[in-house]
């Protein structure tokens, strides 16, 4: 199975401030990667897909990268309504696999 | 507007059975790729099955901790997807989500609200 490694666990930013999240996978997935965005209480939601690409009515101050098999999601002016747990998952072969979920509050 | 609602969850008792629905409205049912995906209280997500359309022969793949346990199944008339639990364990409490894959077939698009279910004595 692919390993997905998330960090960090937890993250505290201010209003404004760049945010990075990063996913590592155990193996080459290509572009077959995708984020998704926890709100509380609300079920998970697609915000990325194909390692870069906006789920559609996704703010572009959501971005994603690849470098390799590391894997980055970057908020680029964290806005109050961004909190919550961040995951990636690799779409590339079955069993899918998500990371641990990164927490994202407001300092 | 895409619609996922899962029902059927609740208290079991280990050892015992639960079976999930998910009706779903708002886009083509007969050609999409369905799962089920749960949420641990520790908020792990984890992917547990997946069923494809009539095209693809409605091809199934499950998580191996799961097989022989849980089974998905369809039913294109309405509009449904289903997860029978069997010989649940209190590992198996989570929140349960159905889910849509997008065309590619592993990307998630659309998520249910989730159904509840606690395994415990």
């Amino acid at each position: 199975d692919i390993q997905m490694t998330q960090s960090p666990a937890s993250l505290s930013a201010s209003l404004e401030e760049i945010v990075t999240i990063t996913c590592q996978a155990s193996q080459d997935i290509g572009n077959w990667l995708a984020w998704y965005q926890q709100k509380p209480g609300k079920s998970p939601q697609l915000l990325i897909y194909g390692a870069t690409s906006l789920a559609d009515g996704v703010p572009s101050r959501f971005s994603g990268s690849r470098s390799g098999t590391q894997y980055s999601l970057k908020i680029s002016r964290l806005q109050v309504e961004d909190i919550g747990i961040y995951y990636c998952q690799q779409a590339s072969s079955a069993p899918l696999t998500f990371g641990s979920g990164t927490k994202l509050e407001i300092k | 507007e895409v619609q996922l609602v899962e029902t059927g969850g609740g208290l079991v008792q280990p050892g015992n059975s639960l079976k999930l629905s998910c009706a779903t409205s708002g886009f083509t049912f007969s050609t999409a790729w369905m799962n089920w995906i749960r949420q641990t209280p520790g908020k792990r997500l984890e992917w547990l099955a997946q069923i494809e359309d009539k095209s693809n022969n409605y091809f199934i793949s499950y998580l191996e901790s799961v097989k022989g346990r849980f089974t998905i199944s369809r039913d294109d008339s309405k509009s449904s997807v289903y997860l029978q639990m069997n010989n649940l364990k209190e590992e198996d409490t989570a929140i349960y989500y159905c889910t849509r894959a997008d065309p590619m077939g592993y990307v998630m698009d659309a998520w249910g609200q989730g159904a509840s279910v606690t395994v415990s004595s």
